[in-house]
């Protein structure tokens, strides 16, 4: 079992879409949950980061985080054309840092 | 500045030769990271840096060579690499190894031919 597993998409919705994206892991030391996002042929993006269970809200986005069941979520709401890229979740302990695969989200207008 | 920079953006090298990757960033972080990222994955850790020290070393060859000459710049040199090594290779900050938010330059884009 890979440590951080996530829904491969790729994914395409309608312009103001709610979007859901979502990671599953195994190592319950994982302490800070991470939500990346990527242009093609660009670095990474840091959108949110959270550490406990529960919401986390800003602007369009929304980080939830579920410790008991080793889930993790980003809501898109209002989907735009340029919210398409790669997002990828990444997880941290110590100085343990393990990425997501990636989703690939197109936003079509 | 909450910048991170990497020269050269594009780098096409021979196996026997010998180059090196540049990294800078002016947040006063003092954690530094290089990545690979090898196309439609997810970037891979290679090293750490915390305080100028290398603290991690994710059993990288030794044909990946870091250098940290001070708080404010990465080095990565190559020697003799293999055309599967061509990737991106990434380079991010931190304000230090036990914060979450990680801080990615664009990266430089590696053939190897």
């Amino acid at each position: 079992q890979k440590e951080v597993e996530q829904d491969p998409g790729p994914l395409s919705v309608p312009e103001g879409a709610i979007v859901s994206l979502n990671c599953t892991y195994s190592n319950s030391a994982f302490q800070y949950f991470m939500w990346y996002r990527q242009y093609s042929r660009k670095g990474p993006e840091l959108l949110m980061y959270t550490y406990s269970s529960g919401n986390k809200e800003d602007g369009r986005f929304t980080a939830q985080v579920d410790k008991s069941s080793k889930y993790i979520s980003l809501f898109i709401r209002d989907s735009q054309p340029s919210d398409s890229a790669t997002y990828l979740c990444a997880m941290k302990n110590g100085q343990n840092f393990v990425f997501g695969p990636g989703t690939r989200l197109s936003v079509l207008p | 500045d909450t910048e991170v920079t990497q020269t050269p953006k594009h780098l096409v090298m021979g196996m026997t030769n010998k180059k090196s990757l540049k990294c800078e960033q002016h947040m006063g972080h003092r954690a530094m990271y290089w990545y690979k990222q090898k196309a439609k994955k997810p970037p891979e850790l290679m090293f750490v840096y915390s305080y100028e020290k290398l603290s991690i070393n994710e059993s990288v060859p030794s044909r990946f060579s870091p250098e940290c000459p001070n708080s404010s710049l990465l080095n990565l040199h190559l020697h003799a690499l293999q055309p599967e090594d061509s990737a991106l290779y990434l380079c991010a900050s931190s304000q230090d190894s036990a914060f979450p938010e990680q801080f990615f330059g664009p990266g430089t884009r590696l053939t190897v031919l």
